[in-house]
């Protein structure tokens, strides 16, 4: 089956401690981007990866870093969680990044709590 | 600026009658696509439906119609014969060809409940 995989699905954590939340893919999907989804504010793109070992900022990149060592795999590391790191966390995939067309699938989601 | 806008905030819908969502978008890019996502109460996101800029026919999956209004820069969703597994948060959402580096933009969403 298809999809785009995320671990931990819930996650309560201290401020300061790393965490690393795993998103993996079995779609050979060039893209893949991480967004999170606060009230009030929607959802908004934290990095974005174009392919292997090419990843850059999207629009909330602070406190966030990613590496892309293999095309299913695009963790997103928390080297120091804050409180207002809380959120829903959610990882998609897409076909390519230049394309209009290319649907981007979502996991399931990472519900983070940072005390 | 909001590329894509939501008006409605949330909506009631009887179970087994159509329902419209509003979705209105700001884009000078000449190629761009336009998604549909579900959002229930589980949080996942679902795919439902996509409307290329330069398609010339509405897009349809099922139940799940996109009235796609190119001049007026509008891309409402219509669900037929509404089902209580409708109930959700659905989201509308722009990608850009140029310059958005593949993000999605998505709008503040429209929460819809579907009554018995």
């Amino acid at each position: 089956e298809a999809q785009v995989t995320q671990n931990p699905r819930y996650l309560i954590t201290v401020t300061g401690k790393k965490l690393t939340v795993t998103c993996s893919q079995n779609m050979n999907h060039e893209y893949m981007s991480w967004y999170r989804q606060d009230p009030g504010l929607g959802l908004r793109q934290i990095y974005y990866s174009m392919n292997v070992e090419v990843t850059d900022k999207g629009d909330v990149p602070e406190g966030y870093k990613v590496s892309r060592k293999e095309k299913r795999n695009f963790p997103l590391i928390l080297e120091s969680p804050s409180p207002n790191q809380t959120s829903l966390y959610f990882c998609a995939s897409s076909l390519s990044m230049g394309g209009s067309a290319d649907t981007q699938y979502f996991g399931p989601g990472t519900r983070l709590t940072v005390l | 600026a909001q590329k894509i806008t939501q008006t409605q905030p949330g909506m009631f819908v009887q179970e087994k009658e159509a329902v419209t969502l509003d979705c209105t978008y700001d884009t000078s890019d000449p190629s761009y696509g336009l998604f549909w996502y579900k959002q229930p109460s589980s949080g996942e996101m679902i795919f439902l439906i996509y409307q290329g800029s330069y398609d010339q026919q509405n897009a349809t999956e099922g139940r799940y119609s996109l009235n796609f209004q190119k001049a007026r820069k509008s891309a409402n969703l219509v669900i037929s014969a509404s089902q209580l597994g409708d109930s959700a948060m659905y989201f509308c959402a722009m990608r850009e060809v140029v310059g958005s580096w593949g993000k999605l933009q998505f709008g503040a969403g429209t929460q819809v409940v579907v009554t018995p």
